[in-house]
């Protein structure tokens, strides 16, 4: 299994600008997320999914939009680039564990995205 | 809503030296909780983690008890190796089905030999 994986590793955006961050896990878990890491800020959740089809919003959903259209992907929008959005974004998938103990969330390596 | 609150860093310790991260929590139900770390120039990796009060989690030498009466749920190690040098995240997860995690600002650890 390649896990979830994330692409691009980098971006450089200007201001105003578009573009899609891709995720993808072949574990066939229910649930993905994405989280933006800032400094001295942690992990905060943009959006998140718990099956295709269906998305909801996480602590910080302005300015990103998502949807899931598969159990394998999913994709995060920013239709108009801000300074603001300059970070470090991590998609995570999981699922509930045989034994019915609580989800665990696995973590792709990670965009690190700047805007100018 | 949930919160976590860790220790600030960075924490700088020599090898073999023993290592308490503190985090305490603000929930109400009964969450799950984990520590995640992450490597320079990686994403996160789940370290351990609780699910119920006084459960332990531990794993590579480092471990964790759910302690409802202090929420807390602090990470120590009996003797740090150089290749422990990363950021921990303390998080906390949900009560029932969608587990959203709510995350520490993260301790970075710096291990000298």
């Amino acid at each position: 299994n390649a896990g979830v994986t994330q692409t691009p590793k980098f971006q450089v955006l200007k201001t105003g600008q578009s573009m899609t961050l891709q995720c993808a896990q072949d574990m066939n878990h229910e649930y993905m997320s994405w989280y933006r890491q800032d400094p001295g800020m942690g992990l905060r959740l943009i959006h998140y999914s718990v099956g295709a089809g269906i998305t909801d919003q996480g602590e910080v959903p302005n300015g990103y939009n998502v949807s899931r259209s598969t159990t394998e992907d999913f994709p995060l929008r920013l239709l108009s680039a801000a300074p603001s959005q300059t970070s470090v974004y991590f998609c995570a998938s999981s699922y509930r564990p045989p034994s019915g103990s609580r989800y665990e969330q696995y973590f792709g390596p990670g965009t690190r995205l700047t805007v100018t | 809503g949930n919160s976590v609150t860790q220790m600030e860093g960075p924490v700088t310790l020599s090898e073999e030296a023993f290592l308490t991260i503190n985090c305490t929590y603000t929930a109400t139900g009964y969450p799950s909780l984990f520590w995640y770390v992450q490597y320079p120039g990686e994403g996160l990796q789940l370290l351990l983690k609780a699910t119920k009060a006084d459960d332990k989690g531990s794993n590579k030498g480092f471990e964790a008890t759910y302690r409802k009466e202090t929420t807390s749920f602090h990470l120590e190690k009996g003797s740090v190796q150089v290749s422990d040098s990363a950021v921990y995240f303390c998080a906390l997860g949900g009560n029932f089905g969608n587990e959203k995690l709510t995350f520490g600002t993260g301790t970075r650890l710096t291990i000298i030999p």
